[in-house]
C-alpha cells in the first residue's frame, strides 16, 4: 500500500515570499503521478500541479513548481512569490494509474498561512 | 468551464437515518469517486465507479454505504444508517480519459446528531 507524508503541519511565511511544503511517499510502484491540492477555507478541493513519475522535468504552473526527486521518494512544492490568497490547507496525493480505478492516497496535510 | 456539483452543500440528520447525497460529475467524465474527510483530518477514499459498477471500495466502506449512478448525470453515495461518526466532508471527483485528473465538487457536509 502507498503511503504519503508530509511533515509540516503548519507554516507561515510573509506575502512575496517564497515557500516549499515537503511531502514524501512510499511505494513499489514504478509509474504513478503525484498531485497537490489546495484546500481554502470553503474546504473546496483544487487541483494545484500533477507530476507523471516517467517525466524527470518538474512540473509548473505560474508561480507553483515542484521538486520531485523520484530516488528519494520527494514531492515537494514551492509557491513563488506568495498572495493571500494562498492560504489554504494543501495536500499532497499520489495515485498508482489504472484506468476505472485510481483512487487517490492523501498525506495529512501542511496548513499554510500567507501573512500580510 | 465545467465542474463538479454536489447537492445538498450541508445536510443535517439524526442517528440512524438513511441520507442520499448527490453529485453531478462533469459531463464527459467516465470515472468517479467518492472521498471523506473528517474535520481536520486528512482526505480519504471511499469508493470509485466505473461502467456502473464499483472498482474499488476501501474497508471505511461498508455494507451501510452504496452508490448508484441512476441515470446518465447524477453519481449517489447512500448512507443506510447514520453513525455519529459518519459525520464528515463528502468530496465527489471525476475524471475522464485524460491526464488522470481527479475534479472535485465542492462537498457536501454531512452532520449526524
Amino acid at each position: 500500500a502507498q503511503t504519503v507524508t508530509q511533515s509540516q503541519p503548519e507554516m507561515s511565511v510573509q506575502e512575496a515570499e517564497t515557500v516549499t511544503l515537503s511531502c514524501t511517499y512510499d511505494t513499489s510502484e514504478s509509474n504513478y503521478y503525484l498531485f497537490w491540492y489546495k484546500q481554502p477555507p470553503s474546504r473546496q478541493m483544487i487541483l494545484v500541479i500533477r507530476q507523471e513519475a516517467y517525466k524527470q522535468q518538474n512540473a509548473t504552473e505560474n508561480r507553483f513548481s515542484v521538486n520531485f526527486q523520484k530516488a528519494a521518494k520527494s514531492f515537494s512544492l514551492k509557491i513563488s512569490d506568495s498572495q493571500l490568497g494562498d492560504t489554504a490547507m494543501y495536500f499532497c496525493a499520489f495515485m498508482r494509474p489504472n484506468f476505472g480505478n485510481e483512487k487517490l492516497t492523501f498525506g495529512t496535510g501542511t496548513r499554510l498561512t500567507i501573512i500580510p | 468551464e465545467p465542474e463538479v456539483t454536489q447537492t445538498p452543500s450541508h445536510q443535517v440528520t439524526q442517528m440512524g437515518q438513511e441520507v442520499i447525497l448527490r453529485c453531478v460529475p462533469i459531463s464527459n467524465h467516465l470515472y468517479f469517486y467518492w472521498y471523506r474527510q473528517i474535520l481536520g483530518q486528512k482526505v480519504e477514499f471511499l469508493v470509485s465507479f466505473y461502467n456502473n459498477e464499483i472498482s474499488e471500495k476501501s474497508e471505511i466502506f461498508d455494507d451501510q454505504f452504496s452508490v448508484e449512478r441512476p441515470d446518465g448525470s447524477n453519481f449517489t453515495l447512500k448512507i443506510r444508517s447514520t453513525k455519529l461518526e459518519d459525520s464528515a466532508m463528502y468530496f465527489c471527483a471525476s475524471s475522464g480519459e485524460v491526464a488522470h485528473e481527479q475534479y472535485f465538487g465542492p462537498g457536501t457536509r454531512l452532520t449526524v446528531t
